[in-house]
């Protein structure tokens, strides 16, 4: 099993360009998750899906959008991406909004 | 607001030593904290949880000691060797709520 995989690995856009960030699970989890993490801070949840068919906003969801594709895909969208949009970006999945969560590589996004 | 945060932003410890990373979380509802580890460029890793109905729960090398009295939550690494360096972060949730996480602490083995 792969577990959380994310597409891509580091990314460059100029302001106001828009992107989709990708991530897939294969252990059939139900719920997953967006966080960004900024330099020292902890993680920060931005969006969340407890089961497919379902999305809520999480402590930072200004100027993001998501879609749960399918069970497998939870995308994120920065549709004009500011440099306050810089950071790491992580997703996560776990079998119920409950349980533990596992983590993608992550995303390296920079806005210039 | 309610959070849960990290005493000590980095530990240096001996490789071989014991290492102690403390939490502190301010929500006595809290009823589930969780472990991870996060090594240099790679994403959290699971490493223990523990439920408010206990106060400590082992794994390999690794202590979870839950305080509820004065809200304190802390890990505990035996013998820490290299490869155990890197951020920690605890993290709490109360029932169906998603997982809030502390800032993390860095902890460095040198050998």
């Amino acid at each position: 099993n792969a577990g959380v995989t994310q597409t891509p690995k580091f990314q460059v856009l100029k302001t106001g360009q828009s992107m989709t960030l990708q991530c897939a699970q294969d252990m059939n989890h139900n719920s997953m998750y967006w966080y960004r993490q900024d330099p020292g801070m902890g993680l920060r949840l931005i969006y969340y899906s407890a089961s497919e068919g379902t999305t809520d906003k999480g402590e930072v969801p200004n100027g993001y959008n998501v879609s749960r594709l399918n069970k497998r895909e939870f995308s994120l969208r920065l549709e004009s991406a500011a440099p306050s949009q810089t950071s790491v970006y992580f997703c996560a999945s776990s079998e119920y909004s409950s349980g533990e969560q596992y983590f993608g590589p992550g995303t390296r996004l920079t806005v210039t | 607001g309610e959070s849960v945060g990290l005493h000590l932003p980095t530990l240096s410890v001996q490789e071989g030593d014991n290492s102690i990373i403390n939490c502190a979380y301010s929500n006595s509802a809290s009823d589930y904290f969780i472990w991870y580890k996060q090594e240099s460029g790679k994403g959290p890793q699971f490493i223990i949880d523990i439920r408010s109905n206990m106060d400590k729960r082992q794994g390999q090398r690794v202590t979870v000691l839950l305080n509820k009295t004065v809200k304190h939550l802390s890990l505990q690494i035996a013998a820490t060797q290299p490869g155990d360096s890197a951020v920690y972060f605890c993290a709490e949730k109360r029932g169906y709520s998603t997982l809030t996480f502390g800032k993390g602490t860095m902890l460095l083995v040198s050998p």
